[in-house]
């Protein structure tokens, strides 16, 4: 399969730490990236490879992975991380780009 | 600092062809690959297609038919054509550079591919 499945909708209470995953059979062998995305803008990658974040990423935010699903980590979330957030890799064969259905994350 | 940027016509009418550029300003256009994505409204990411600096293009299976990406090196340029548009083609369509790559950790091969560059994003409305 080609696919990348995430759970629609997730929530967390502010300050609290909350986990966001991605479900493929190319994770078996990507490390999966992660993109927020907040209402009318561009996505903005925070996570990639093993657990990297690109500059200006706040470190609360961090990535894992085991087996066919990766996970992105928000420790002690904030209200400007409420947002859409989208998980990406190739596929299995490594000759296409799919993405995650997108994780709308509330913060309460 | 590598920025993108895109233009394209935002109104056509079913049937016509849908076409964007992205220029990339202050980087290297080799060593990457060269992506188009798009969201309906409402929706998730749609990945469309790439192009690397050779001009080697990959696409969605489920828009192969319609799309053709080409590059202009001596602009830093990469183009999108989708052909017969309709009303499910109307989104936010967003140009985006790539970056894959393979290693080891512990004895165990791992691959990787993000997109850490995006243009602002060009609303296409398909409408008769």
């Amino acid at each position: 399969s080609s696919e990348l499945t995430q759970d629609p909708a997730v929530s967390v209470a502010l300050g609290q730490t909350v986990r966001i995953t991605c479900q493929g059979d190319s994770l078996r062998s990507y490390y999966a990236s992660w993109y927020q995305q907040k209402p009318g803008q561009a996505p903005v990658l925070v996570i990639y490879g093993k657990n990297n974040r690109p500059s200006g990423i706040p470190d609360r935010f961090s990535g894992s992975s085991s087996g066919y699903t990766a996970s992105l980590t928000i420790t002690g979330a904030q209200a400007e991380d409420e947002a859409d957030y989208y998980c990406n890799s190739r596929d299995s064969g490594g000759n296409h780009v799919v993405f995650g259905g997108g994780t709308k994350l509330t913060v309460l | 600092q590598v920025q993108l940027q895109q233009w394209g016509a935002g109104l056509l009418k079913p049937s016509e062809t849908l076409s964007l550029t992205c220029a990339v300003y202050g980087g290297s256009f080799s060593g990457y690959y060269w992506s188009w994505i798009r969201q309906p409204p409402g929706k998730g990411l749609e990945w469309i297609g790439e192009i690397n600096h050779s001009g080697s293009t990959s696409y969605n299976p489920s828009l192969k038919s319609r799309v053709t990406i080409s590059v202009d090196t001596s602009k830093n340029q990469f183009s999108l054509k989708l052909s017969s548009v309709t009303a499910a083609d109307t989104a936010v369509y967003y140009c985006a550079r790539g970056k894959g790559g393979s290693g080891s950790y512990r004895g165990v091969y791992y691959y990787y591919y993000y997109m850490d560059v995006w243009g602002k994003g060009t609303t296409f409305t398909v409408s008769s």
